[in-house]
């Protein structure tokens, strides 16, 4: 168990549609990350909220977009969902103190858009 | 731009036999390495991490890996596995400057199995 938990755990949309996924991160930690996982690929970076403000993006398209809220937890949102967005998304929470800190996964969302 | 191959898909051992994970990476300096592990269904796991010194890391669950600049090289070992090593194995690098754990570029990991 890291403390980093995801919600819902799965989910099945409609192209087209909208999706929220939801993060709350460690106790303590001021800084989430969203990655995706297509199936039998490792995670690709898709950006970074610190302090409520997004701090780093990966090549994702803008329909992809986040939020941090003031105790830290974060939302991903998706809209216009394509077939190809069909993934696990993880986040990652951490604590910007030095370089030297560990970032704790979730257990991640499969979703599926058919 | 920042990347990491893990050259092998999947990897089978036996019960008992010693294991090694190739990772190489591509970077312009010397980055912030990382392995994890992901169990089906399941998050990642950090197994060990390197930023500088000491170019042998010790993890957890008996893993450790070596740093070799000159082969752009971050190899995962275990000198006897156990079936419950049985997962996949992702390798990872961070940019330095950045703090080291984040923006992180993974490899396509390496499935691995454990046969009695």
């Amino acid at each position: 168990e890291t403390g980093v938990t995801q919600s819902p755990t799965h989910l099945i949309k409609t192209r087209g549609q909208q999706v929220t996924l939801r993060c709350s991160s460690q106790s303590g930690h001021n800084t989430v990350s969203w990655y995706q996982q297509a199936l039998g690929q490792g995670p690709q970076f898709i950006f970074q909220y610190y302090r409520e403000e997004e701090n780093g993006r990966g090549n994702f398209p803008p329909r992809f977009s986040g939020l941090q809220f003031p105790n830290y937890s974060s939302e991903l949102n998706v809209n216009a969902l394509e077939l190809d967005d069909s993934a696990l998304y993880l986040c990652a929470s951490s604590l910007r103190v030095s370089a030297n800190t560990e970032a704790f996964f979730g257990q991640g969302t499969r979703l599926t858009v058919v | 731009a920042q990347s990491v191959t893990q050259p092998d898909i999947h990897i089978t051992v036996s019960e008992g036999a010693s294991l090694e994970l190739r990772c190489n990476y591509s970077y312009g300096a010397t980055p912030y390495l990382f392995w994890y592990v992901q169990s089906p269904g399941q998050g990642l796991q950090l197994l060990l991490k390197y930023f500088s010194g000491d170019t042998l890391v010790q993890g957890i669950k008996g893993f450790e890996a070596e740093f070799k600049r000159s082969q752009s090289s971050f190899n995962l070992r275990k000198p006897s596995v156990h079936w419950s090593d049985a997962a996949e194995y992702f390798c990872a690098v961070g940019e330095r400057g950045s703090f080291g754990n984040e923006k992180l570029t993974f490899g396509t990991g390496t499935r691995l199995t454990i046969i009695p």
